[in-house]
């Protein structure tokens, strides 16, 4: 049974550019977050999505969106790239929305921008 | 204040010490809580989920206290492998963003 997998991962990019990241969860799982972690500091949350819709968003802005397929799979995108968006980008499933449901982390991907 | 706050640490304590941590929250109508383990450059890995009567697993307790708004860890006999960030989440209903804190760090020497 395949644990949550993201990719790449690593990547680097430059000031500017757009970036998407990728990432399936495990089996079962229906609900997908998305976080970053820099360097240092815990997880901020950016978004969740359910039913292939964002249903919780973090204080990030719009230059971060995101998309999750029928699959459940999810991307994330960022554009407009900053030097401050370099960190590692994690994404974790769990079984629903529901507040007490445990989520599982992929190994996730780390971006750099140069 | 921020939303979630942990000590940073880092911690370091002999092999065989008992260490605490706590971990306070501001929003009071926040409703499940957890403790997340985060090894060096890896993901974050569920250590366990806080209840409101505490509960314990192996050498790990966790306990809530609501009326503080703050969760702590007490980890009995650590092991070296306990060497670690530990990351406290706090989340309000099915309906609200999940919140990290920062971690702790601990070190355990020989």
């Amino acid at each position: 049974d395949a644990g949550v997998t993201q990719s790449p991962t690593h990547l680097i990019k430059t000031r500017g550019q757009q970036v998407t990241l990728r990432c399936s969860p495990k089996s079962g799982h229906d609900t997908v977050s998305w976080y970053q972690q820099a360097l240092g500091q815990g997880p901020q949350f950016i978004f969740q999505y359910y039913e292939e819709e964002e249903r919780q968003r973090g204080n990030f802005p719009d230059r971060f969106s995101g998309h999750q397929f029928p699959n459940y799979s999810s991307e994330l995108n960022v554009n407009a790239l900053l030097l401050g968006d370099s960190a590692l980008y994690l994404c974790a499933s769990s079984l629903s929305p529901l507040a007490n449901n445990e989520q599982f982390f992929g190994p996730g991907t780390r971006l750099t921008v140069l | 204040r921020k939303e979630v706050e942990q000590d940073p640490g880092p911690f370091n304590v002999p092999e065989g010490a008992t260490v605490a941590f706590n971990c306070t929250y501001s929003n009071s109508a926040s409703q499940s809580f957890f403790w997340y383990r985060q090894d060096c450059r890896k993901e974050p890995k569920l250590l366990m989920s806080v209840y409101s009567s505490g509960n314990e697993d192996g050498r790990f307790t966790a306990q809530l206290n609501r009326a503080s708004q703050y969760i702590s860890l007490l980890i009995r006999d650590s092991k070296l492998s306990d060497s670690a960030t530990y990351l406290c989440v706090v989340r309000g209903s099915s309906a609200s963003k999940i919140i990290f804190g920062s971690g702790t760090r601990l070190s355990i020497r020989p």
